[in-house]
């Protein structure tokens, strides 16, 4: 079945920072990948939608110049925090969407809980 | 906007007992409907999903889901709970065919008594 990585799994930076945060499909090619975030004992929020190729198209309240989108190539999107503060500390988790398996189904990565302190 | 309720925050079910965890769904078409299962600081497991066709939808780990037009629903059933299915579930949405991120319901959380 497809696999979606992410790495790192967990990762602890210091306020002011930026971290980088990569979601890859091994085994197929993702036009499209998603980004969640899920705060402690909440549900998932979809953060934005990646296509490979073009820009990101962010949800209503994420803020684009913090949570920077790149989607390069068909098997690798990124997420970087800049100037991560304390609210920022979540549970990061991507999806992408195999076209040719039909489209309709989204494949989760493990996710990447980050710490800022 | 579709929305997704999930109205049990917490269920406590004895082990051996029979599950229903309840989902219902706003949206002004049939979406694409899911049940993932999340453990502790672990990643989503798809438990089962419906596009179309029988709505009787079978799924890993014992657990069935049945889609309810008129009652816009779409609840997951187990016969018999063991222990290790205590986790949290998430029904989730998907009305964009697969172009859209999914919306997700709030989840519930299962506890599972010996």
């Amino acid at each position: 079945g497809a696999v979606v990585s992410q790495h790192p799994s967990r990762v602890i930076c210091k306020s002011g920072t930026s971290v980088k945060i990569e979601c890859r499909s091994l085994d197929f090619q993702a036009t499209t990948m998603f980004w969640y975030r899920q705060f402690p004992k909440q549900s998932l929020m979809l953060m934005a939608t990646s296509n490979e190729g073009s820009k990101a198209t962010y949800e209503q309240g994420v803020e684009k110049d913090k949570f920077l989108i790149n989607h390069a190539s068909l098997t690798l999107s990124t997420l970087t925090v800049t100037s991560a503060h304390p609210e920022d500390s979540s549970f990061y988790i991507c999806s992408a969407r195999d076209p040719v398996g039909g489209g309709n189904e989204q494949y989760f990565g493990p996710g990447t809980r980050l710490t800022v302190t | 906007a579709q929305s997704v309720t999930q109205p049990d925050i917490h269920i406590t079910v004895s082990e051996g007992a029979s599950l229903e965890l309840r989902c219902n769904y706003s949206y002004g078409a049939t979406p694409y409907l899911f049940w993932y299962v999340q453990s502790p600081g672990q990643g989503l497991q798809l438990l089962l999903k419906y596009f179309s066709g029988d709505t009787l939808v079978q799924g890993i780990k014992g657990f069935e889901a049945e889609f309810k037009r008129s009652q816009s629903s779409f609840n997951l059933r187990k016969p018999s709970v063991h222990w290790s299915d205590a986790a949290e579930y998430f029904c989730a949405v998907d009305s964009g065919g697969g172009a859209d991120g999914l919306t997700f319901g709030k989840g519930t959380h299962l506890i599972i008594q010996p």
